[in-house]
């Protein structure tokens, strides 16, 4: 079955520092969504990625989605102690009934020194 | 509009006990999910429907139980409570294409 892959699993930064996060597909996606988890919180989306090599952005943080779209990346500028969770990335199959699943990454857990 | 409510928030079950886990949404989603996500891991796909009186298995369905229904409502069925099903539950909901949205989540022990 299609699989996604995240990395890194864990990043430790200094306030300041850039962190980006990167999720390969095994299949060819629809589209790919982002999430970010609080530390005891619930999954919150962030964005939607769906054409070919497209980059969206939200303030600091930059959402690329591949041109074969089979991979992605989150990028966040000067990090904030506020960005501290899980990012996940889910992909959305291009084929048949695959469609109605989201299949997440296992998640990048940010962590930011102050 | 309070979007996916998830109850209980907490329970602790004894080995063997069974248990319901409810969730309700109001947004008329036809996709409704439940994961289940373990200590430091991701999230896992236990069983989804894609509308009322169709549900289908996920990547870990065994030791539980879905059943929709109606369009808001996708409980989640354990019933014969194991250690290994300690963690923490969410259900979501979503329509075509569109952003997931999840539940609270219920954080369940088994002892």
């Amino acid at each position: 079955g299609q699989q996604v892959m995240q990395i890194p699993q864990y990043q430790h930064v200094q306030e300041g520092e850039d962190f980006t996060t990167y999720c390969n597909s095994s299949t060819t996606l629809s589209n790919i969504q982002w999430y970010k988890q609080r530390p005891g919180g619930h999954p919150v989306f962030l964005i939607q990625l769906v054409k070919s090599g497209e980059v969206k952005k939200q303030k600091r943080l930059t959402f690329q989605f591949g041109e074969a779209k089979k991979n992605s990346s989150l990028h966040i500028t000067a990090t904030q102690t506020t960005d501290v969770g899980t990012y996940f990335c889910a992909g959305v199959a291009n084929s048949g009934g695959s469609n109605y699943k989201l299949t997440f990454g296992k998640g990048t857990l940010l962590t930011v020194n102050p | 509009n309070a979007g996916v409510t998830q109850t209980p928030k907490f329970r602790i079950l004894k080995i063997g006990q069974s248990m319901t886990l409810q969730c309700t949404q109001d947004m008329n989603h036809n996709y409704m999910y439940w994961y289940r996500q373990d200590p430091g891991m991701g999230l896992k796909l236990i069983y989804y429907s894609v509308g009322a009186g169709i549900t289908d298995k996920g990547e870990v369905p065994n030791g539980y139980n879905v059943s929709r229904s109606t369009t808001e409502d996708f409980p989640l069925r354990l019933e014969l409570a194991a250690p290994s099903q300690t963690s923490v539950y969410f259900c979501a909901s979503r329509e075509f294409n569109q952003p997931q949205h999840f539940g609270d989540g219920t954080r369940l022990s088994i002892l």
